[in-house]
C-alpha cells in the first residue's frame, strides 16, 4: 500500500506570500498524483492533476511539479480565500487506490 | 450545472445497516467511473470504494471489503453505498465523487453524515 505524507501540517502565511506545500509517496507513483483544496464545510476541489496540470478554472498562481516520490504544490501569491487545507492524492491501478494524504493546513499568520 | 447530490445519511446503531444514494446531474453519469469517499469528524479523507461507468470493475478499502456494497443505475443517474455491520469508525462525512477524464476526482457532492453509536 502507498503511504502519501504532507508536510508541513500547519502552514501559516500572509496573504501575498508565497506558499511551497510537500507531499511524499513511500513509492514512486510516476506523475499520477492530485492536489485539492478543501474549506470548512466544503466538500474537496481539485486543483491539480498528473502532477501538473491545471484543473478547469483553477487560477495560474496554483502550480503542481514533482514525479516518482516527491511532488510540491506551489501557491505563488496567497489570497485570502486561498486559506484552507490541501491534500494530495494518488491514484494507482493495482491495487486500485485513490490514497490521499493526511492533508496540509494553510492558515493566516 | 454539475451537481451530485448525496442522501441517506442519518444516525444508526452499531451493528445497523444504512443505504447512501447520489444523484448526478448536468452530465454524462455514465460515463464516469463514481466513487464514495468519506471524512471521519475532523480527519482527512480516505477513499472507500470504487465503480467503473458500466459497473465491470468495483473496488473497495479493506477497512470497508465485506461490509460495504457499491451500485449504480446509469438510467437512473444515480450512485448508492449499502452500508452493513455498521462500527463507530465507520462515523463520517460520505461524499460521492465523479472521475472524467482527467483520471481523478472532479466532481464531487456536498457529502451525508452517518452517525454510528448506541
Amino acid at each position: 500500500e502507498i503511504v502519501l505524507t504532507q508536510s508541513p501540517a500547519t502552514l501559516s502565511l500572509s496573504p501575498g506570500e508565497r506558499a511551497t506545500l510537500s507531499c511524499r509517496a513511500s513509492q514512486s507513483v510516476s506523475s499520477y498524483l492530485a492536489w485539492y483544496q478543501q474549506k470548512p464545510g466544503q466538500a474537496p476541489r481539485l486543483l491539480i492533476y498528473d502532477a501538473s496540470n491545471r484543473a478547469t478554472g483553477i487560477p495560474a498562481r496554483f502550480s503542481g511539479s514533482g514525479s516518482g516520490t516527491d511532488f510540491t504544490l506551489t501557491i505563488s501569491s496567497l489570497e485570502p480565500e486561498d486559506f484552507a487545507v490541501y491534500y494530495c492524492q494518488q491514484r494507482s491501478n493495482w491495487p486500485p487506490a485513490y490514497t490521499f494524504g493526511q492533508g496540509t493546513k494553510l492558515e493566516i499568520k | 450545472e454539475v451537481q451530485l447530490v448525496e442522501s441517506g445519511g442519518g444516525l444508526v446503531k452499531p451493528g445497523g445497516s444504512l443505504r447512501l444514494s447520489c444523484a448526478a446531474s448536468g452530465f454524462t453519469f455514465s460515463s464516469y467511473s463514481m466513487n464514495w469517499v468519506r471524512q471521519a469528524p475532523g480527519k482527512g479523507l480516505e477513499w472507500v470504494s470504487s465503480i467503473s461507468s458500466s459497473s465491470s470493475y468495483i473496488y473497495y478499502a479493506d477497512s470497508v471489503k465485506g461490509r460495504f456494497t457499491i451500485s449504480r443505475d446509469n438510467a437512473k443517474n444515480s450512485l448508492y453505498l449499502q452500508m452493513n455491520s455498521l462500527r463507530a469508525e465507520d462515523t463520517a462525512v460520505y461524499y460521492c465523487a465523479g472521475v472524467d477524464s482527467s483520471g481523478y476526482y472532479s466532481v464531487w457532492g456536498q457529502g451525508t453524515l452517518v452517525t454510528v453509536s448506541s
